[in-house]
């Protein structure tokens, strides 16, 4: 079973309103990441939250981590076509680096 | 900063034949890895390097593949005897230090095993 998995395959919303993705991991973690990928390119890394830090925001972007649920979520307001990407939470094992553990990843599609 | 390179983008090849993927790491960065991912399994780590040792290669499928890092400016992954089920994007990533969170990834070649 995966370490971190987001609990929605897909999800579509109309340009302009606002949407939320959700993830549940199973490790001890020191940080969990949000990453973004687009068609034709690789995962690059959004947000960084801490394990120590109950919310993070970047720009349009607003991250929240609840370890005693072992749960984080990714909201994005005023959406743009260019949001449509799937998104990805990751984790490290503990506090380990080496390799990332991704989950199934979220396809968000943003309507014109 | 071009970022983490990946050469080709696409490779066709025969079932039977070899592969070589290349991966050129961000200058810098310590660390480089390999994911490989398809639409059923999703992203799937395969190995890595820290300071171009070989580190964790725990995910690689044993018999065909290898990686290699034999400088601090390239990696390979080389799939020998490819089989349809290789087809799939790999991934390269890197990162800077054991302190960086962020793992930097290219934007993957595409093989396709005929």
């Amino acid at each position: 079973s995966q370490l971190a998995e987001e609990n929605s395959w897909a999800l579509s919303v109309h340009e302009g309103e606002s949407v939320t993705v959700n993830c549940s991991y199973k490790t001890s973690i020191t940080a969990l990441q949000w990453y973004r990928q687009k068609s034709g390119k690789g995962p690059a890394q959004l947000i960084l939250i801490r394990s120590n830090e109950r919310e993070k925001r970047n720009g349009r972007l607003r991250a929240t981590l609840d370890t005693s649920s072992q749960s984080s979520s990714l909201s994005i307001t005023a959406t743009r076509c260019e949001d449509t990407a799937v998104y990805f939470c990751a984790t490290y094992r503990g506090s380990a680096l080496g390799r990332l553990h991704f989950g199934a990843g979220t396809q968000l599609i943003v309507i014109p | 900063n071009a970022g983490v390179i990946q050469t080709p983008r696409h490779k066709v090849t025969g079932k039977g034949q070899e592969a070589t993927l290349w991966c050129e790491p961000i200058s810098g960065h310590s660390a480089v890895f390999w994911y490989r991912q398809t639409i059923v399994q999703g992203l799937e780590f395969l190995t890595y390097f820290r300071n171009q040792a070989p580190i964790d290669d725990s995910g690689m499928p044993k018999e065909r593949f290898s990686a290699q890092m034999p400088n601090q400016s390239h990696s390979t992954l080389k799939i020998q005897s490819t089989q349809p089920q290789d087809s799939a994007v790999y991934l390269c990533a890197s990162s800077s230090d054991w302190g960086s969170y962020e793992q930097y990834f290219g934007p993957g070649t595409r093989l396709t095993v005929l």
